[in-house]
């Protein structure tokens, strides 16, 4: 069974980074496509970018300037950056997989993260 | 971007109704759209793709169908574990993005 689990600091100041690491169990990150997803309290989704076992990224354009990301296969993790965050950075941020890259259709996520900005 | 209209924005129906949410896309998607439900305090989870393909172990009583801009989520048979917020998301381009949710009360 495929498992997702996103890990990292709930509180960061502004201006700083925001860093989180998606632990992936139960099938090898080589083998799909990523995603981050992001979630302000009470607001609807957003997409933040797709991120390749090969090192491979595509990511949200409103977002590109302030992020970076890795991938460690030896961990079958894959991490995100997010430089000078501003309270409007605040949401919850899921991790996730894209089952196809045809369709893009993302088909398992982890539990989700709460950061808040302050 | 291409941007989504979903509406309405929440509604509240009884156990057995029928209620369909649409979405409508601002330039042609195919049918590259997606459906998802979110319960409180829960992440997402996949409904449809593809605009009409059920998700397996998805309940036969949601359909997607699609009419050029236009994508419609239809729930038959309401059951009160269908009370959530339904999202729609185009990934026919990128950035891919999310209609503003509907959330359903029972």
């Amino acid at each position: 069974q495929v498992h997702l689990q996103e890990s990292g600091p709930g509180l960061v100041k502004p201006s700083e980074t925001l860093s989180l690491t998606c632990t992936v169990t139960g099938t090898s990150i080589s083998t799909y496509y990523w995603t981050w997803i992001r979630q302000p309290p009470g607001k609807g989704l957003e997409w933040i970018g797709y991120f390749y076992s090969s090192g491979r990224t595509t990511y949200n354009p409103s977002l590109e300037s302030r992020i970076s990301s890795s991938v460690d296969r030896s961990k079958n993790q894959f991490s995100l950056n997010l430089t000078s965050v501003t309270a409007a950075d605040t949401a919850v941020y899921y991790c996730a997989r894209v089952r196809s890259i045809a369709t893009r259709e993302v088909d398992i996520w982890g539990q989700g993260t709460l950061v808040t900005v302050s | 971007d291409i941007q989504i209209t979903q509406s309405p924005s929440s509604l509240s129906a009884s156990v057995g109704d029928t209620v369909t949410i649409t979405c409508r896309t601002s330039q042609t998607t195919g049918n590259s759209l997606n459906w998802y439900q979110q319960r409180p305090g829960r992440a997402p989870s996949l409904l449809i793709y593809g605009a009409s393909t059920l998700e397996v172990g998805v309940p036969v009583r949601f359909g997607g169908t699609s009419s050029g801009t236009d994508f419609t989520l239809s729930i038959s048979g309401l059951q009160p574990e269908d009370s959530a917020t339904y999202f729609c998301q185009q990934t026919y381009t990128t950035p891919p993005t999310f209609g503003g949710g509907t959330t359903v009360g029972i």
